[in-house]
């Protein structure tokens, strides 16, 4: 089966720019989860779908931080605008249903200037 | 305030040896844990996973143990190979009928050959 896909693989913007991300879930995975993993720490969660429904977004910074998944498949995370240390890369993960194994994507490299 | 923690940065072991990669929790409500493993540039890949009604899963080479009352799980390795190096993360979640997954820092890994 076809992994986790997400893009851009790498973006570098300047600091107040705004910039999104994009991941397309294994299919039918009803699950689908944003972590972001600052270099030297593991992933943290920002914030868990179930199907196009928020979850848990807890950890997301919803001053500059936003993510929704239409139609319960594709995600967007968008950050607007950009802070420094927002440097990290961003994980999309996916999984059939709450409590099952999630799946990473390989992740998008984020270097602000 | 860590969750979850590997307190070994990292860890060389000899090809054909065992390999033991440690990992401690706080949270006794924690009833989910999981070993990934990432190669640079790559996402996290689930390895092993083990519920708290458990004390032992295997999986090929790989073992997880969990001992509940120290609050501890290990990863066995056996026998070590080349391309096992990598880093490993331990993921904890669970308890109170959540699903959100909190991770270690991570053990970066080198099998020598």
């Amino acid at each position: 089966e076809a992994g986790v896909a997400q893009s851009p693989r790498y973006k570098i913007i300047e600091k107040r720019q705004s910039v999104a991300f994009w991941c397309n879930p294994i299919s039918g995975h009803a699950t689908l989860y944003w972590y972001q993993q600052i270099l030297g720490q593991g992933p943290k969660l920002l914030i868990q779908f179930q199907n196009n429904g928020v979850v848990d977004d807890s950890q997301l910074p919803k001053d500059r931080f936003s993510a929704e998944r239409l139609k319960g498949v594709d995600s967007t995370l968008k950050i607007q605008p950009a802070k420094l240390e927002d440097s990290a890369v961003y994980l999309c993960a996916s999984s059939l249903v709450r409590g099952q194994p999630q799946h990473f994507g390989d992740g998008t490299r984020l270097s602000i200037l | 305030d860590q969750q979850v923690k590997q307190n070994s940065p990292s860890l060389s072991v000899q090809e054909g040896r065992i390999s033991i990669l440690n990992c401690d929790y706080t949270n006794s409500m924690f009833d989910y844990f999981l070993w990934y493993k990432k190669y640079p540039a790559e996402g996290p890949t689930f390895l092993i996973s083990i519920s708290s009604i458990k004390d032992k899963n295997e999986d090929g080479r790989f073992t997880v143990f969990l001992n509940k009352s120290a609050k501890h799980l290990s990863l066995h390795i056996v026998p070590s190979q080349p391309g096992d190096s990598a880093v490993y993360f331990c993921a904890v979640g669970g308890g109170a009928g959540s699903y959100q997954l909190t991770f270690g820092k991570g053990t970066k890994l080198s099998v020598i050959p």
